[in-house]
């Protein structure tokens, strides 16, 4: 199964809202990413927190990290049609030789309602 | 400056042919790793380059195949296509590749390769 668990699985709101998903792994991690993927395109990076970092803010996204529940939370605040997409964590796995990979979740699909 | 180019972005094969996808870096940037995206399983390392050695690879039979170039460019290959290898492949390049993610290392990712196996 995959390291990274998204909830909701799919979430819709009227524009002006907030949005907040939640990602569940369960390993220890380094770090943990947040991505966004528009329909049938690539994925673009939004953030980046660290495992000694517990909050982060990069223009309307804040992101949180609790490594003690192994969970980080996305938080979109005043949505726009725009922010309609998926949303995935990902986690860094080690793997045998010493280096690492990233685990994706199952991710979260927003819908913003104009 | 210019972000991760894959290409071609559509392709349609029938079972059994082989198919080779391509991939351009960002400019700088050593580290090369395929993720193939379907709807049941997710996103799903595929393997990982960097100045042109295979270094890590995922859980993917051995139909799954890739090389680096010396200027960074990636190719992925997958012979004897069956229908569940219909997926979107993506490609993503870094400048330290996944050892770099202890130090917070970027991953940038391509819009991808949309494979339809018939």
């Amino acid at each position: 199964s995959q390291q990274g668990e998204e909830d909701p699985q799919a979430l819709s709101i009227q524009e002006g809202e907030n949005a907040t998903m939640n990602c569940s792994y369960k390993t220890s991690i380094n770090n943990l990413q947040w991505y966004r993927q528009n329909s049938g395109r690539g994925l673009v990076h939004l953030i980046l927190i660290r495992s000694n970092e517990r909050e982060k803010h990069s223009g309307r996204l804040r992101v949180t990290l609790d490594t003690s529940k192994k969970s980080s939370s996305l938080l979109i605040t005043a949505s726009r049609a725009a922010d309609t997409a998926s949303y995935f964590c990902a986690t860094d796995a080690s793997l045998m030789d010493s280096s690492y990979k990233l685990i994706f979740g199952s991710g979260t699909r927003l819908l913003v309602r104009p | 400056k210019a972000g991760v180019t894959q290409t071609p972005r559509y392709l349609i094969k029938t079972r059994g042919q082989q198919v080779t996808l391509s991939c351009s870096p960002i400019s700088g940037h050593r580290s090369v790793s395929w993720y193939q995206q379907t709807p049941g399983q997710g996103l799903q390392f595929l393997f990982e380059y960097f100045s042109e050695t295979q270094r890590n690879k995922g859980n993917f039979p051995g139909r799954f195949s890739g090389r680096q170039f010396s200027n960074s460019r990636s190719e992925m290959n997958v012979s004897t296509l069956e229908l569940g290898d219909s997926a979107l492949y993506l490609c993503a390049s870094s400048l330290y590749g996944t050892r770099g993610l202890l130090t917070g290392n970027t991953i940038y990712f391509g819009e991808g390769s949309w494979l339809t196996v018939v």
